[in-house]
């Protein structure tokens, strides 16, 4: 069965350095979502494409996270600087289209950790 | 804004009983969708089982069904013969009409003991 792809598992970075992770859909999916973990809570949305294009990014703290999906297929998420709060698990989800009768499908994150 | 509440952050039974997971919500939607999400320790999150508002029928799936309480905006999950392969923590999430975006709760940690 296909999967959501994510790179890295892990990443372990110094504060105010820049870090990115990377996401590779379902290939046909067109909806495309990236979620924060932080440990002891439930996912939250940062960003949400359909497409190239940012549907919603109410959440993402624009001063220092940055996502991209240029050509509509795979995504990057990058933090610069990097702060100790940002530690968690990014996640990454993408549908067939957005809203209920297409159901997200979620990759295995990476696991962040700012000393 | 909607709210999600799961009240028990660890849970643990024995193999082949029946757990039951708690969740509440807080929405002045009158139409949405509720959810039961599995994230094993591998951490893919993958789908449990959904439950529409607007059917009064509760959603089952084998060995997983919820009970859905509108008026007392509750949504918990039951899993009968539970497996060892249930230990995950699973979360509660809430999806509006019109808006795409889940809420989810903070998770309940689920342990199968052998």
């Amino acid at each position: 069965e296909a999967e959501v792809a994510q790179s890295p598992r892990y990443k372990i970075t110094e504060k105010s350095q820049a870090v990115a992770f990377w996401c590779d859909p379902i290939s046909g999916h067109a909806t495309l979502y990236w979620y924060r973990q932080i440990l002891g809570q439930g996912p939250e949305l940062l960003v949400q494409f359909q497409d190239e294009s940012v549907v919603d990014d109410s959440q993402l703290p624009k001063d220092r996270f940055s996502a991209e999906r240029l050509k509509g297929v795979d995504s990057t998420l990058k933090i610069q600087p990097a702060e100790l709060g940002d530690s968690a698990m990014y996640l990454c989800a993408s549908s067939l289209t957005p809203g209920l009768n297409s159901p997200l499908h979620f990759g295995n994150g990476t696991r962040l950790t700012v000393t | 804004a909607q709210t999600v509440t799961q009240s028990q952050p660890e849970m643990s039974v024995q193999e082949a009983e029946t757990v039951t997971l708690s969740c509440t919500y807080d929405t002045s939607e009158n139409n949405y969708y509720l959810f039961w999400y599995k994230q094993p320790p591998s951490r893919q999150m993958i789908l449990v089982i959904r439950q529409e508002a607007y059917k009064q029928q509760n959603a089952t799936e084998n060995r997983f069904s919820v009970n859905f309480q509108k008026a007392a905006k509750s949504f918990s999950l039951k899993i009968s013969d539970s497996q060892l392969g249930d230990t995950a923590m699973y979360f509660c999430a809430y999806l509006n009409f019109g808006n795409e975006k889940l809420t989810f709760g903070t998770g309940t940690r689920l342990t199968i003991i052998p």
